[in-house]
């Protein structure tokens, strides 16, 4: 256990639903990080936030993708009109940032979307 | 899109012999950290190697880079069954808030 958690672990849905997720990170942390791993691949990054602040979002992040972390603590993973592309393993990471570059992972929520 | 490569792509060994597994990348970077994964689950955080280092140690596992060939290995010695996971080496760079850009990973499968 690294100490940050998600939730949920698993999540099926149907196509068209919106489907959230959420993330506890390492609570000193300030630094955190969303990333997407389909079946035999490596994680993929998606948004990463410093406190509250959302810094940077990839290009692999369409319109139907929302992510939040008010108060910088928790944070969430929305996405809207869910499609069966987005079936993949959604992981969280924090990082103390401020030079303590180690990123610690949580179990992750893995999405079917039927 | 992945970073580089890792080398091999798969790894069969019998318990108690070495694993050594190679990771390129193609950018600058800061760190360089290798990761564990058993199937379906999270990431493990092994070690990290800053750009400024050569070689690092933690138990069993050796890690080197050369920045000038942007080439990584992770070794694993003396292996047991439970180092069967996928092993992925990722890149980091402080410009870019350090986001991780990872390799296709190494399959390894250690048998008893």
């Amino acid at each position: 256990d690294t100490g940050v958690s998600q939730d949920p672990r698993h999540k099926i849905t149907k196509r068209g639903q919106n489907v959230t997720f959420r993330c506890d990170p390492i609570s000193e942390h300030n630094r955190l990080y969303w990333y997407r791993q389909t079946l035999g691949q490596g994680p993929e990054f998606l948004t990463y936030f410093q406190n509250e602040a959302q810094l940077e979002k990839s290009r692999l992040l369409s319109d139907r993708f929302s992510a939040e972390r008010p108060k910088g603590s928790f944070s969430t993973l929305e996405i809207q009109r869910t499609e069966q592309g987005d079936s993949a393993m959604y992981l969280c990471a924090s990082s103390l940032g401020s030079g303590a570059d180690t990123q610690y992972f949580g179990p992750g929520t893995r999405l079917t979307v039927l | 899109s992945q970073q580089g490569e890792e080398d091999p792509q798969a790894l069969s060994i019998q318990e108690g012999e070495n694993a050594t597994m190679n990771c390129s990348y193609k950018t600058s970077i800061n760190n360089l950290q290798w990761y564990r994964q058993n199937s379906g689950r999270g990431l493990v955080h092994l070690i990290l190697i800053r750009s400024n280092e050569r070689e690092k140690h933690s138990g069993r596992l050796r890690v080197t880079l050369d920045t000038s060939k942007k080439s990584s290995s992770l070794l694993i010695t003396a292996s047991r069954a439970a180092d069967t996971a996928s092993y992925f080496c990722a890149t980091g760079l402080k410009a870019a808030g350090n986001k991780l850009t990872f390799g296709g990973g190494t399959r390894v499968l250690v048998k008893p």
